[in-house]
């Protein structure tokens, strides 16, 4: 089961760019790096997922480099709603597991 | 599309009781979960439903809590008797799961806030 790392908080403001870096040395072939973003008072949602290189979609960006042992979660000019907690999971043939994840708040 | 239905919302017992918590997934979903999640946590496995089955249980502690999916959709949760260290919000999910775990989307409900006193 691979261990993921990640910071357990960040500070940004309003219109910034926010890179939320996840550490995986021991992944495996087969897993894929998935993020899920928590809002208070909420369950988790799935934001992205990828296996190499970039992603993006509506929500963020994943950048993924060649040895996977890491991942960046990019979210571009984030707004006050985009405060959470953001969870980096790698996902293989074991079962989802969530670690603390980093908890992201904006400030105007 | 709806969501993942739970209730109750919040829930408040005394220690030695007895909770149930109850979870309707999205219509379609045959894989159901139940987390449990302490404050500053992230969501733990309890255990997961394929259908009426039991995929993974091997969190839950079976001396106090369970669950069941009987007709393969609703589920509840139970735990008897609570401990103090049961206080979390318990949070439902549900995904397609068409047996591959990389494409295992999961959908989550609000989740139920238990505080045992």
């Amino acid at each position: 089961l691979a261990k993921t790392t990640q910071p357990i908080s960040m500070d940004s403001y309003e219109g910034q760019e926010v890179n939320i870096t996840c550490s995986h040395n021991n992944i495996a072939t087969n897993d894929y790096i998935t993020w899920y973003q928590q809002f208070p008072s909420q369950g988790p949602r799935f934001i992205i997922q990828g296996y190499k290189t970039k992603v993006t979609n509506e929500v963020a960006s994943l950048f993924i480099p060649a040895d996977r042992k890491s991942s960046t979660l990019s979210l571009p000019r984030v707004s006050l709603s985009d405060t959470a907690v953001y969870y980096c999971l790698v996902v293989g043939y074991s079962t989802l597991t969530f670690g603390k994840g980093t908890m992201l708040l904006v400030s105007p | 599309e709806a969501g993942v239905a739970q209730s109750p919302r919040y829930k408040i017992i005394e220690k030695r009781q007895s909770v149930a918590f109850w979870c309707n997934p999205i219509s379609g979903h045959a894989t159901l979960y139940w987390y449990q999640q302490i404050l500053g946590q992230g969501p733990k496995l309890l255990i997961q439903f394929q259908n009426n089955g039991v995929v993974d249980d091997s969190q839950l502690p079976k001396d106090r809590f369970s669950a069941e999916r009987l007709k393969g959709v609703d589920s509840t949760l139970k735990i008897q008797p609570a401990k103090l260290e049961d206080s979390a919000v318990y949070l439902c999910a549900s995904s397609l799961y068409p047996g591959d775990r990389v494409n295992e989307k999961l959908f989550f409900g609000s989740g139920t806030q238990l505080s045992v006193l």
